[in-house]
């Protein structure tokens, strides 16, 4: 069943702690996502790769660091530089240079800063 | 740049009546716009896509390049189109291609 698994479904964060979101898929798609949601705000994008070993900052990427080593996983690392971390996060993947198809999303993890 | 505007956070209709949910883009070139839902405990999810000019659970919307607008319609609205919406654009960016998401319209269908 192809898809985007994102993990841990919940995950609470010490101030000062940094955190590691997973995001692994097996549509073969090419290209990632990583989406923060937060209410009234709709999702703003933080990092995005097109391909293994090379990515680029989106919109709000101050505070988050991101790896490509594999096409499956693009995980997200939320430092403690992230002055207000706590949000849901969604992570997305499509075929390169396919926005004609949209993306697939996953179901997100929500962090809170505790 | 690109942005995506929707203006309504929030919008209540009664089942059986029309409803149009707006949207409106700026970008200096061709855009490709998108309807994403997200209903409740599910993820998000497209719903269409202006480039197929599809129906999807009676749902539509035209792309107005005269008036940057994407709006989504349906003429009678059902319990279970209760959601939020997103219209997002698909701009590139070098060779890139993004998503660039509108904040989202709360749809709630009375009974």
């Amino acid at each position: 069943d192809g898809g985007i698994t994102q993990s841990p479904k919940y995950l609470f964060r010490k101030e000062g702690q940094n955190v590691t979101l997973s995001c692994e898929q097996n549509l073969n798609h090419d290209a990632m996502y990583w989406y923060r949601q937060d209410p009234g705000q709709g999702l703003r994008l933080i990092y995005y790769s097109q391909i293994v070993n090379d990515f680029q900052k989106g919109d709000i990427a101050e505070g988050y660091s991101v790896s490509r080593e594999k096409k499956e996983s693009f995980p997200l690392t939320v430092t403690s530089a992230q002055k207000n971390p706590t949000a849901f996060y969604l992570c997305a993947s499509s075929i390169a240079r396919g926005g004609s198809y949209g993306y697939t999303f996953g179901s997100g993890t929500r962090l809170t800063v505790v | 740049a690109q942005r995506v505007t929707q203006p309504e956070k929030l919008l209540s209709v009664f089942k059986g009546a029309p409803v149009e949910l707006k949207c409106n883009y700026s970008y200096s070139g061709s855009p490709e716009l998108f309807w994403y839902v997200q209903y409740s405990r599910q993820r998000l999810q497209l719903l269409l896509r202006h480039i197929s000019r599809e129906s999807i659970k009676g749902f539509t919307a035209d792309l107005n390049k005269g008036e940057t607008s994407f709006h989504l319609k349906k003429p009678f609205a059902q319990e279970e189109d209760s959601a939020m919406y997103y219209c997002a654009l698909s701009g590139s960016s070098g060779s890139a291609r993004q998503l660039t998401f509108g904040s989202g319209t709360q749809l709630t269908v009375l009974p």
